[in-house]
């Protein structure tokens, strides 16, 4: 079956450690996105990337990095200068953005400081 | 700039009562609508989505919406709840300034009670 798989489950960081965070589609979409999730805010982009090698910044994208190397893979690296990291995070796909076509979601990563 | 809103964080119903989850949104066209649901510690499913074929879009476990473009509303019903439907529900809508990206709710967390 295709779908988005994202690792780990639960990942803890310690103080000034930088940590990425897994995603890898199979579902052969162009498109793919990062999410915050806090409780009472709902999901908030941090990076999207519509083709290979592109990506580009969502609403709050400082203390995040991505790279885009692969269409099956767009790793998500919350660096040092995070200073709020703990929070539920989201990788997502989307086959055709400019059609009714719904984003696919992944089962996401948890974060928590050490 | 475009934006969700979802009437109400948090809603009651018992079991077996009609569930009514609010959505209204902004869009000068004819918008693309989405509702997910989110249980606890997973990612967000599709239920349902807005193809503009018909006004009353039916989705997956007997949630249905309907869309009222007078209104800007897309609000998610189901006639009776189960206390399986217990989880988070988001609406969402395709931006008109950037192809590539949904416009989020807030979300609201359906509470069932015995």
């Amino acid at each position: 079956d295709g779908g988005i798989t994202q690792s780990p489950k639960y990942l803890f960081r310690k103080e000034g450690q930088n940590v990425t965070l897994s995603c890898e589609q199979n579902l052969n979409h162009d498109a793919m996105y990062w999410y915050r999730q806090d409780p009472g805010q709902g999901l908030r982009l941090i990076y999207y990337s519509q083709i290979v090698n592109d990506f580009q910044k969502g609403d709050i994208a400082e203390g995040y990095s991505v790279s885009r190397e692969k269409k099956e893979s767009f790793p998500l690296t919350v660096t040092s200068a995070q200073k709020n990291p703990t929070a539920f995070y989201l990788c997502a796909s989307w086959a055709a953005p400019y059609s009714n076509q719904p984003q696919h979601f992944g089962d996401g990563t948890r974060l928590s400081i050490l | 700039a475009q934006s969700v809103t979802q009437l109400g964080s948090h809603v009651s119903v018992s079991e077996g009562a009609l569930v009514l989850l609010r959505c209204n949104y902004s869009s000068s066209v004819p918008p693309y609508l989405f509702w997910y649901v989110q249980y606890p510690n997973q990612g967000l499913q599709l239920l349902l989505k807005y193809t503009s074929a018909a006004t009353l879009v039916k989705g997956i476990n007997d949630f249905e919406a309907e869309f009222k473009k007078s209104e800007t509303s897309f609000h998610l019903t189901k006639p009776s709840a189960h206390m399986s439907d217990a989880a988070e529900y988001f609406c969402a809508v395709r931006s008109m300034d950037s192809n590539y990206q949904l416009i989020w709710g807030a979300g609201t967390k359906l509470i069932i009670k015995p």
